[in-house]
């Protein structure tokens, strides 16, 4: 069973405050996506990486794919309330039929 | 903009009933996927179609059937319900297999199914 393990499982911060979320696996990944839900709704794409080292930034986000492509992270910056939500990370295996392996989501609450 | 449309969206089943979850997608894509969702678990492919006039079992599809009605429309059937089949259930589409290269899948709003 290929897992892909997303730590913490939930973080309430302040506003204002940085965060990291991270996305383990020891598998390889061809691709790993990251998605944000917010309660009620589905999964929404924030960011695909592809390249092993990649680094992506969208506003406040950053996102890493680790060297080896078994591993990501996501930085928020000077979170903010609007940043609330379940972020989930989702990896490509190569030659799979399952199409994405999902992690279980952090739950991220930004208090203001 | 509708995007991904699923119907309903909240549902309780007492065991042994059957119904069956509709999804359709305006977005002209080849592949359809259902998923379900449970608490601490992420989510877990049941069933997809690649393309049109084709359908697969994904990781859990026991208790499971799909249809996949045109290209617009991918509908999921749960013949006899059971408690373990309360979850949230969610369509996505993306336009072209996801294990084909990386491709963003839209997602509807989900179905929240209850059967007691």
């Amino acid at each position: 069973t290929q897992l892909l393990e997303q730590s913490p499982q939930f973080l309430s911060i302040q506003e204002g405050e940085n965060l990291t979320v991270y996305c383990n696996s020891s598998s390889v990944f061809s691709s790993l996506q990251w998605y944000r839900q917010e309660p009620g709704e589905g999964p929404v794409l924030l960011v695909t990486v592809v390249t092993g080292g990649e680094v992506k930034k969208l506003k406040r986000l950053t996102f890493q794919f680790g060297d080896a492509r078994k591993d990501s992270s996501l930085h928020i910056t000077a979170a903010q309330p609007g940043d609330t939500g379940l972020y989930l990370c989702a990896g490509l295996i190569p030659d799979s039929n399952y199409q994405l392996i999902w992690g279980a989501g952090t739950k991220l609450i930004i208090k203001p | 903009n509708a995007g991904v449309t699923q119907t309903p969206k909240f549902q309780v089943l007492k065991t042994g009933q059957s119904m069956t979850l509709q999804c359709a997608q305006d977005m002209n894509h080849n592949s359809m996927y259902w998923y379900r969702q449970d608490p601490g678990m992420g989510l877990r492919l049941i069933y997809y179609s690649a393309s049109e006039g084709t359908t697969d079992k994904g990781e859990v599809p026991n208790g499971y059937n799909v249809s996949r009605l045109n290209k617009r429309e991918f509908s999921l059937r749960l013949e006899s319900a059971a408690p373990s089949q309360t979850s949230v259930y969610f369509c996505a589409s993306s336009a072209t297999p996801s294990w084909a290269r990386a491709t963003e899948a839209f997602f509807g709003q989900g179905t929240r199914l209850t059967v007691v």
